[in-house]
């Protein structure tokens, strides 16, 4: 069965502070891994995806096949980042079953 | 504006009755999938529809139902509420070209 563990329910950091959102994977064929973001009173929007090896925003996550993680990371958080955020696996070519982590809630602090 | 609207936003039923919630989107989104997203969870798939056939589902009972239409509409159907039915459902639809999932702004259920 597929899984994505996010073991942190709050992040809290000061602006500037370096953030690293943690996502841990469990599935047996070959996933696409995503990041999808909720900013306060917004619909869920696509972050990021593994495949397409973008920076966006300032975050970046790399797909760690052995160590089955894909953790977020941006060097200097702004106060804007804050939101909540859900790590996402689908099964290749199936992008829209998606199986999400439980979500962590960033929040920077001025 | 992703252009994938949900109706409505709130609504209150009682146990044993049934729901049908609504969502629209555009030309180009022919995959659209719903999700039910309980208080403090992330959001779990229950289906998936490709040019009105269904062609995906969670673990999901099947009183848990759904339709697509040919003008890029779709519902879902649930009978029988249960308390457990609480909760925020998301419809999102595939862009056919960028292969991106949209999401609507939700629909939220409570079952008293």
């Amino acid at each position: 069965a597929q899984r994505v563990t996010q073991p942190e329910k709050l992040l809290s950091v000061f602006k500037g502070a370096p953030v690293e959102l943690k996502c841990n994977y469990s599935y047996s064929g070959s996933p696409e891994l995503f990041w999808y973001v909720q900013y306060s009173r917004q619909r869920l929007q696509l972050l990021l995806r593994h495949i397409s090896r973008e920076s966006i925003k300032g975050f970046t996550a790399d797909l760690n096949k052995g160590e089955t993680s894909f953790h977020l990371k941006k060097p200097f958080a702004q106060e804007e980042d804050s939101a909540m955020y859900y790590c996402a696996l689908s099964r290749i070519s199936g992008y829209s079953t998606l199986t999400f982590g439980k979500g962590t809630m960033l929040l920077v602090s001025p | 504006e992703t252009g994938v609207t949900q109706s409505p936003t709130h609504l209150i039923k009682t146990r044993g009755q049934q729901v049908t919630l609504r969502c629209s989107s555009q030309s180009g989104h022919n995959t659209v999938s719903w999700y039910q997203q309980a208080l403090g969870q992330g959001p779990q798939f229950i289906f998936q529809y490709y040019r009105e056939e269904e062609n995906g589902r969670g673990n999901f009972p099947p009183r848990f139902s759904g339709l697509q239409f040919p003008n890029y509409s779709s519902e879902l159907n649930v009978n029988a509420l249960e308390l457990d039915d609480s909760a925020l459902y998301l419809c999102a639809t595939l862009a056919d070209n960028t292969g991106e999932l949209f999401f609507g702004e939700g629909s939220r259920l409570t079952v008293l």
